[in-house]
């Protein structure tokens, strides 16, 4: 059975730095596409990051240069390193799976509960 | 940078009736696109992906169609558990990125 768990959120101030991280089990997270998706409170759905199973990373224009994303391939764990946190980066974060092959990869499949952030002085 | 737009922003619908949702991209995306349904305190489940296959343990009421810049998602026969916020989703090729609509939320008339 697929299970992804969050964990990392919490309260942090502007311009501070959080590592979220993303426990997979029931699957190997290095054989497939991984990503972190974000809801703020009351909002939509915003696509973060995403890696790819051969290593290439790619990130939202909002993140880039202040977020990276990796894996730690004996932990079967993904992760999110978030700097110069912004309040506008306050949300629920989500990991992800974009499993099986061809388009089905374009695709959230397997989502964790979500872990919150919260960025305010 | 390929936008997607869905309405009505709300539907108000009553048990047994049929659900209509629409999801319109502002350039080609072809038939990549996901239907998401989202109830509140859980992560989004998907529903619905390359614009028309139901993902695994989908019921039946649920279908998409549609190709190029033009989708929706139907529910035949709304069932209590399937009021909801729903949300299309997309990818581009190049940069690799993926975008969400803002959603239409299906409440109960």
């Amino acid at each position: 059975e697929v299970q992804l768990v969050e964990t990392g959120g919490g309260l942090i101030q502007p311009g501070g730095s959080l590592r979220l991280s993303c426990a997979a089990s029931g699957f190997t997270v290095s054989s497939n596409y991984m990503s972190w998706v974000r809801q703020a409170p009351g909002k939509g759905l915003e696509w973060v990051s995403v890696i790819y199973s051969g290593g290439s990373t790619y990130y939202a224009d909002s993140v880039k240069g202040r977020f990276t994303i990796s894996r730690d391939n004996s932990k079967n764990t993904l992760y999110l390193q978030m700097n110069s946190l912004r309040a506008e980066d306050t949300a629920v974060y989500y990991c992800a799976t974009q499993m099986g092959g061809g388009s089905y990869r374009y695709y959230f499949d397997y989502w964790g509960q979500g872990t919150l952030v919260t960025v305010s002085s | 940078e390929i936008v997607l737009t869905q309405s009505p922003a709300t539907l108000s619908l009553s048990p047994g009736e049929r659900a209509t949702l629409s999801c319109r991209a502002s350039q080609s995306v072809s038939s990549y696109l996901a239907w998401y349904q989202q109830k509140p305190g859980q992560a989004p489940r998907l529903l619905i992906y390359d614009a028309s296959n139901r993902a695994t343990g989908i019921p039946a009421r649920f279908s998409g169609s549609g190709s190029g810049t033009d989708f929706t998602l139907t529910i035949s026969s709304l069932e209590p558990e399937d009021f909801a916020v729903y949300y299309c989703q997309q990818r581009s090729n190049w940069p690799p990125s993926f975008t969400f609509g803002p959603g239409t939320k299906v409440d109960i008339k």
